[in-house]
């Protein structure tokens, strides 16, 4: 499975735009980009994903870069219930095949 | 999307007895993951379960240790057998979900100690 990289913790202030870099240097081309998070307490739950082109839902933006080697969850706005780990999964298009979760970032939201 | 409930939700156990763990999906699917994340740590696979065929587990993971039933396509089990203050963990039920089986849900977690 290819490998991604993240900063173990960052910090963020409340209302504020939150980048969660992601490094994937060994990314094929059939590797979709999936970020999870896991608030305090719970299973993880989808965020959002993408393959090249960049993404945006109601809970978050997903920035790709150009060769795909890397790649930055964006929440525009953070509030307090967006404390949690967020892990960054490459998986192929091949679907069945389970994510492979590594250690994450943890987010901490500053009020 | 996929709704699953896991029970209990938490226990405690003493050392050298089995608990079972119980995971009921809103859906019928093929698939049925289980997971472990051991304090302070990130979730690591311990078997996947089809109906209707033996549960395919991890390395490092073996089915005297954790046996898992999968009788119909909503539920599965996890038993933890012959527990040790180290099998300490929560444990995850997980499936795929979505318009192209893309996402996977997760249940939210049975946390054990065990004593």
């Amino acid at each position: 499975d290819a490998k991604t990289t993240q900063p173990n913790s960052m910090e963020s202030n409340e209302e504020e735009p939150v980048h969660l870099p992601c490094n994937h240097s060994t990314i094929s081309g059939t590797d979709y980009i999936h970020w999870y998070r896991q608030l305090p307490s719970q299973g993880p739950e989808y965020v959002i994903h993408g393959l090249t082109s960049n993404v945006n839902n109601r809970m978050a933006s997903l920035a790709i870069a150009e060769d795909r080697k890397s790649s930055t969850l964006i929440l525009h706005r953070a509030t307090l219930r967006d404390a949690a780990v967020y892990y960054c999964i490459l998986r192929p298009i091949n679907y069945g095949q389970n994510f492979v979760f590594g250690p994450g970032t943890r987010l901490s939201v500053l009020p | 999307s996929a709704v699953i409930s896991q029970k209990p939700s938490r226990d405690i156990c003493q050392r050298g007895t089995s608990l079972t763990i119980q995971c009921q999906v809103d859906s019928q699917v093929t698939m049925m993951f289980w997971y472990r994340q051991q304090p302070g740590q990130s979730l690591t696979l311990i078997a996947t379960a089809n109906q209707g065929s033996e549960a395919t587990y991890e390395s490092g993971f073996v089915i005297d240790k954790f046996p898992i039933s999968r009788p119909n396509l909503t539920f599965s089990t996890l038993t933890v057998s012959n527990m040790s203050p180290e099998d300490s963990s929560i444990y995850l039920c997980s499936v795929f979900g979505g318009d192209n089986q893309e996402t996977q849900y997760f249940g939210p977690g049975t946390r054990l100690l065990v004593l």
